[in-house]
């Protein structure tokens, strides 16, 4: 079956301009999940929803981020006025909501450079 | 805060040889997973522990749980330059369990 997709692969992007990263997660996952991987180091947790429940934003760095997911499915990162410090690699990850199963299922990530 | 802390954060052996990468914290998890990332990849699981003591073999990989459930290790035995990768521990907390609370990272390069 597919995995978890992410595009575009790479996006060079200058200071100060929007983007839009995009995920479609497993079918029949409910849970969707954004991190933050700076220098090939741990994941910085950004966003998180479930269902049709309100998102878990906690880990949002600025207001310059948001994210939604339409239809429990398919998911957008928006990043405005971009800053150098944004460069890293966006990694989205989905999995099943079920007791013992929260094993999750990465995407191959957007890499993100800001010039 | 990194509730999560790895180590060693770099790791250059020889094959054949045998490793140990640790993870540990000073919060209590209710599960913990490794996962192994490759270069333009995303992490893949390796394994979930969820009993603190557990012990889990996968070939000639073995993961432990800490008895508290604070800290846990991965041991490689015979490294083959196919185990390159991140490995990353994650660990769950009971009140927001479908959360993952990522480590710091290990850089694993087995040499051939």
């Amino acid at each position: 079956g597919a995995g978890v997709s992410q595009s575009p692969s790479n996006k060079v992007t200058e200071k100060g301009k929007d983007v839009e990263l995009r995920c479609d997660p497993i079918s029949g996952h409910t849970a969707l999940y954004w991190y933050r991987q700076s220098l090939g180091q741990g994941l910085e947790f950004l966003i998180y929803f479930q269902g049709n429940s309100a998102p878990d934003k906690s880990g949002l760095p600025s207001d310059r981020f948001s994210a939604e997911r339409t239809g429990g499915s398919v998911s957008t990162l928006t990043i405005q006025r971009t800053q150098q410090e944004d460069s890293a690699v966006y990694l989205c990850a989905s999995s099943r909501n079920r007791p013992g199963a929260y094993e999750q299922y990465f995407g191959p990530g957007t890499r993100l450079t800001v010039t | 805060t990194q509730l999560l802390e790895q180590s060693p954060q770099f790791l250059s052996i020889q094959e054949g040889e045998n490793l140990t990468v640790y993870c540990n914290s000073s919060s209590v998890f209710s599960s913990l997973q490794w996962y192994r990332q490759e270069p333009g990849e995303g992490p893949v699981l390796l394994v979930t522990v969820v009993t603190g003591g557990e012990v889990k073999k996968l070939k000639r990989l073995t993961f432990q749980f800490g008895d508290a459930r604070k800290d846990s290790s991965l041991h490689i035995t015979a490294a083959q330059p196919g185990d390159t990768g991140l490995y990353l521990c994650a660990g769950a907390r009971r009140s927001r369990a479908n959360n993952l609370f990522f480590g710091t990272g290990t850089r694993l390069t087995v040499i051939p």
